[in-house]
């Protein structure tokens, strides 16, 4: 079966650090484009960062501001996203998300979401 | 940055009904553009991409349309399980980007 499992949520201070993981499974990894997406609770959907197949090309969203770093382990078939000087707004479910092996903008494939706090 | 809309923001609508959501890009995208439906508490779930195309497993009874800055995403024949809110996206350019969101439930 085709999947992704997303982990390594949490409650974090402002300012503090957390590290995400996308653990893939059912479909050759190193083949595809991955991204990260992202849901404040009872807004809409965010795309925070994508990667391509063989990290040559990475993209984020501007309001990051080089706080986030999205980086994937082909051989151990994981995605991460790492979070530094987090803040309130970046409290959010995180999403990882295959891109279309035929269209890199479409997000065919979904983890069911981590759930990212940012509280004092 | 392209900014996306959607109309409505949510309608009610009976068993049956054909319901449209429009989506405007605020610059040419060409058909650059998804369509995703997300239930409460679950993933996003691809419905359309570039802008026309059933993704596969997906009911014929969705379909999209448009080029341009202008779409539309159609249910032909609402059920109860569509009950959920949907999102267009565009992939033309960095960074990417989603509409708000239309809700959508049964009268």
């Amino acid at each position: 079966e085709v999947q992704l499992v997303d982990s390594g949520g949490g409650v974090v201070k402002p300012g503090g650090s957390l590290r995400l993981s996308c653990a893939a499974s059912g479909f050759t990894f190193s083949a595809y484009t991955m991204n990260w997406v992202r849901q404040a609770p009872g807004r809409g959907l965010e795309w925070v960062s994508s990667i391509s197949s063989s990290s040559s090309y990475i993209y984020y969203v501007d309001s990051l501001k080089g706080r986030f770093t999205i980086s994937r382990d082909n051989a151990k078939d994981s995605l991460f996203l790492q979070m530094n000087s987090l803040r309130a707004e970046d409290t959010a479910v995180y999403h990882c998300a295959r891109s279309g092996h035929w269209n890199y903008g479409a997000f065919d494939i979904w983890g069911q979401g981590t759930m990212v706090t940012v509280s004092s | 940055d392209i900014q996306m809309t959607q109309s409505p923001s949510s309608l009610s609508a009976s068993v049956g009904d054909r319901v449209t959501i429009t989506c405007q890009a605020s610059q040419d995208i060409t058909n650059y553009l998804n369509w995703y439906q997300q239930k409460p508490g679950k993933a996003p779930k691809l419905l359309i991409y570039d802008a026309s195309n059933l993704q596969t497993g997906v009911p014929s009874r969705f379909s999209g349309s448009g080029s341009g800055t202008d779409f539309t995403f159609t249910i032909t024949s609402l059920q109860p399980e569509d009950i959920a809110t949907y999102y267009c996206q565009q992939y033309d350019n960095y960074p990417f980007t989603f509409g708000p969101g239309t809700k959508v439930d049964i009268k």
